[in-house]
């Protein structure tokens, strides 16, 4: 079967740095995507790694390893804004958009 | 504009009512889908439309029934749900089936009674 474990639930510290890890067992792969979605609003696009690395996008930046079956999401200098839920989502040979069940992300002061 | 609407935001309906969700999408997508969120639980995809044909069905009951009359609308209608029905209805769409990065509308959180 088709699979994407992410944790449940992270607290982190506002102006820390929170690493949110997703593994994933998928028939093929055809690139990964993280989602944003603050509660009871829609999920928002954040990033999309289909090769090997690590892009950067300001605060944010996605890490992928292929061969791991493996992505992160890593959140830097942390604002209370940014507590809201963190999807993960493989989109397989089949095009297919195979989805975590998300991880709600707490910032404290 | 959010480029993907949903009508109504909130919607509460005994399980003997008749109830229609709506979408539309402004981003000139081909493709839509619809998708059932509970709480914990992986985004669950239940119909998919390209180019104004169904594509995907996920086994989903029929007491949800979609239409879509164009590319840019979507409607989910709803009929004897129930209570386990309850949960957040998210629409979405995409360019094609191939680009998968999906634009989310806000959703309609939907009681069942």
């Amino acid at each position: 079967g088709q699979n994407i474990d992410q944790p449940t639930e992270m607290t982190a510290t506002e102006g820390a740095i929170v690493q949110i890890n997703c593994t994933y067992q998928t028939s093929g792969f055809n690139g990964l995507f993280w989602y944003q979605q603050h509660a009871g609003e829609a999920p928002t696009f954040l990033s999309y790694n289909v090769l090997d690395g690590l892009e950067e996008k300001g605060r944010f930046s996605s890490f992928l390893s292929r061969s791991k079956g493996y992505s992160y999401l890593l959140l830097k200098e942390l604002q209370m804004k940014d507590s809201a839920s963190y999807l993960c989502a493989v989109v397989d040979s089949n095009y297919q958009l195979i989805w975590g069940a998300g991880t709600k992300l707490i910032i404290k002061p | 504009e959010t480029g993907v609407t949903q009508t109504p935001r909130h919607l509460v309906m005994g399980m003997t009512n008749k109830k229609s969700l709506k979408c539309e999408q402004h981003l000139g997508h081909n493709a839509m889908y619809w998708y059932k969120q509970s709480a914990k639980k992986p985004l669950e995809l239940m119909f998919v439309y390209n180019f104004k044909e169904q594509t995907e069905n996920n086994s989903v009951p029929s007491r949800f029934s979609p239409e879509c009359p164009n590319s840019s609308h979507l409607f989910l209608h709803l009929n004897t749900l129930q209570p386990e029905d309850s949960a957040l209805y998210l629409c979405a769409s995409s360019q094609d089936l191939e680009q998968r990065e999906a634009f989310f509308g806000q959703g309609t959180r939907l009681t069942v009674v």
